[in-house]
């Protein structure tokens, strides 16, 4: 099984929608990460969480809020979708050490 | 702020060659560095990972070159595979950054027969 999974794996919604992209490992991190990545361009970090009562924006947060539920379960949630913000967005852990382990990711669809 | 590049958009290398990905950063504090490798519909894979007080790092095909004078960092890839046809991206983090990684825009590796 796989250690990070997020759901759904691809969405197609329309603007003004609520979504929400959830995320969860087996990991035993403290630590998670949102991102989201558009062609050209790296990874951008949209939130993080040290541990489940830590939220911290990140360089890209307008638009998005997240929810830390348990050690294992980190959301992020679109308010109301507008369509730049089709992209694919990964969740991130990591532990002990500085690497990072990634989901499969979700792509997400803003018609 | 942290400016991370990666000189190639694409590579395409023959079966059986070498190949080399570039990285540079900007922020003299960087002091961890990630490759990772991203197929296609998948999520970024862990490739090897090296300190700044090391300037070179040896795993399975797969060597990672640290020039900390020149801001850059490399991954060759020996005798490349078929199965090795993905995007590379390398990640930084700098010592005040809090966990939070610098990704850059990544290499299209594509394998020729």
């Amino acid at each position: 099984d796989a250690d990070v999974t997020q759901t759904p794996r691809n969405r197609i919604t329309k603007t003004g929608k609520r979504i929400m992209l959830e995320c969860s490992q087996t990991k035993g991190h403290d630590r998670m990460y949102w991102y989201r990545q558009d062609p050209g361009l790296g990874l951008q970090l949209i939130y993080y969480s040290f541990d489940v009562k830590d939220i911290n924006k990140g360089e890209i947060s307008d638009g998005y809020s997240v929810s830390r539920q348990a050690q294992a379960k980190f959301s992020l949630s679109l308010e109301s979708a507008i369509p730049n913000q089709t992209a694919l967005y990964f969740c991130a852990t990591s532990g002990g050490s500085d690497e990072q382990f990634f989901g499969p990711g979700t792509r997400l669809t803003v018609l | 702020g942290e400016s991370v590049g990666l000189h190639l958009p694409t590579l395409s290398v023959q079966e059986g060659d070498n190949s080399i990905i570039n990285c540079a950063y900007s922020n003299s504090a960087s002091d961890y560095f990630i490759w990772y490798k991203q197929e296609s519909g998948k999520g970024p894979q862990f490739i090897i990972d090296i300190r700044s007080n090391m300037d070179k790092r040896q795993g399975q095909r797969v060597t990672v070159l640290l020039n900390k004078t020149v801001k850059h960092l490399s991954l060759q890839i020996a005798a490349t595979q078929p199965g090795d046809s993905a995007v590379y991206f390398c990640a930084v983090l700098t010592t005040d950054s809090w966990g939070k990684f610098q990704f850059g825009a990544g290499t299209q590796v594509v394998v020729t027969p």
